[in-house]
């Protein structure tokens, strides 16, 4: 079935770094979707993107919807302690409403 | 608060036995997801109901059914568990089928002993 390439797949950064993580799609998505979750409970909703080339903002995080409608982006600013936990990314397709997840990536922070 | 209720949090059983977990969507959504996640995994979706009606089905084995009620909540029914069966198990409601986003309960997680 169709895949998502989510990097990376584990990321160990200091606190105060910025952080970068992608998803990649060879189809062409019509939404993009980024998640987090804490160990032991649910996904929480962070970003959702609806346009080619759409920039959200929520505080220190910031998301793109890429141009080829083929990839989305996620950055951390100035991480903190509690950024710590997986994000995943979730994307649509024109042809298909199902939601189609990335592996998601794995935050750490290096104490 | 997501507004999505799971029951229970946990639940401990025995290989061969048979569960149901129970689904809450927020108020006003129709549509219920429900995903495995075992550990250190990824979500892997099991299936969907819209207003009442199965609308997806993902990887979801013969041993497992789902339904969703008039009042909207959903149970997912696992039976002839195994010890592979053990995982989180997520709900997720949305307003329809479409371009909305997923909002998700805490889990429960099943532990076959």
């Amino acid at each position: 079935g169709q895949q998502l390439n989510q990097s990376p797949q584990s990321m160990f950064i200091q606190e105060g770094e910025d952080v970068s993580m992608n998803c990649t799609s060879s189809s062409i998505f019509n939404t993009w979707l980024w998640y987090k979750q804490d160990p032991g409970e649910g996904p929480v909703l962070l970003i959702a993107l609806y346009k080619a080339g759409e920039l959200t903002s929520n505080g220190r995080l910031t998301a793109q919807f890429g141009i080829t409608r083929k990839d989305s982006f996620l950055n951390i600013s100035a991480s903190i302690p509690s950024d710590v936990g997986i994000y995943f990314c979730a994307g649509r397709m024109d042809s298909n409403y199902q939601l189609i997840w990335g592996a998601g990536t794995k935050l750490i922070i290096k104490p | 608060d997501s507004g999505v209720t799971q029951t229970p949090k946990h639940l401990i059983t025995a290989t061969g036995q048979r569960v149901t977990l129970r689904c809450s969507p927020r108020s006003g959504d129709l549509s219920v997801y429900w995903y495995q996640q075992s550990l250190d995994q990824g979500l892997q979706f099991l299936i969907q109901y819209y207003n009442g009606e199965e609308r997806a089905k993902g990887n979801i084995l013969e041993r497992f059914s789902a339904q969703q009620f008039p009042d909207l909540h959903s149970e997912l029914n696992l039976s002839s568990l195994e010890l592979g069966d053990s995982a989180l198990y997520f709900c997720a409601s949305s307003v329809s089928s479409s371009n909305q986003p997923q909002h998700f309960g805490d889990g429960t997680r099943l532990s076959i002993l």
